[in-house]
């Protein structure tokens, strides 16, 4: 069973802040790894999937990176603004179960 | 295109009763997910259906059951209601059959339920 970790639990910024968080997954039997927005009141919404090692994929002022063999991904946001609180989820799939399994999340507040 | 709906938003139902909540996917997509949310836990992975076939499931007791119709609508199934069972419940409909690692996965608004 995959264990997804993600880190931190939640952060607070100031508008125009850089910030990052962390995804952790089993990288063995790796298969695909999925980003997603959660704003409260919403339903989740996809930013990313990512399959191969060294990927790096970009959406206005969020990125992300993975790194397959040591099993991490990172979520950037560049500038975060009010509209960027949410909380970040990734999931990761392994090629056995092939069903997303996801983290807790990383809950971000962007302050005005 | 119309999103995912989900079918009833709100519902309280006490111990020991069943409830049946539906999912209408995207248009065209074929693929139902199902995931339930409780405090403190991140998704959890119910099952998944394609095609009217249950084609994964995850670590959940046989109280919870689904099934799929012809026109790719999803309902789960709880019977004998528990406490922990209590949750947000998430449906989501991807257009390929199950385990493509490409595939998107779109969230409807899901339905809460409440075990008193």
């Amino acid at each position: 069973i995959l264990n997804v970790e993600q880190s931190p639990q939640s952060l607070h910024v100031q508008e125009g802040d850089s910030t990052n968080f962390t995804c952790s997954f089993p990288s063995s039997n790796f298969y695909a790894l999925h980003w997603y927005r959660w704003e409260t009141a919403k339903s989740p919404e996809a930013l990313f999937v990512m399959t191969l090692n060294g990927d790096e994929k970009k959406k206005g002022r969020i990125s992300a990176t993975l790194n397959t063999k040591e099993g991490y991904s990172y979520l950037y946001i560049k500038g975060s603004q009010p509209e960027d609180s949410a909380t970040y989820l990734c999931a990761s799939m392994d090629t056995g179960r092939r069903a997303l399994t996801f983290g807790s999340g990383t809950r971000l507040q962007v302050q005005p | 295109k119309a999103g995912v709906t989900q079918t009833p938003r709100y519902l309280i139902k006490t111990r020991g009763q069943q409830v049946t909540l539906s999912c209408s996917p995207i248009s065209g997509h074929r693929s139902v997910s199902w995931y339930q949310q409780t405090p403190g836990q991140g998704l959890q992975f119910l099952f998944e259906y394609f095609s009217e076939t249950q084609r994964n499931k995850g670590n959940f007791p046989g109280r919870f059951s689904g099934r799929q119709f012809s026109n790719s609508r999803s309902e789960m199934n709880v019977s004998t209601l528990e406490l922990g069972d209590s949750a947000l419940y998430l449906c989501a409909s991807s257009f390929s059959p199950p385990g493509l690692a490409t595939d998107t996965q779109y969230f409807g608004p899901g339905t809460r339920l409440t075990v008193l």
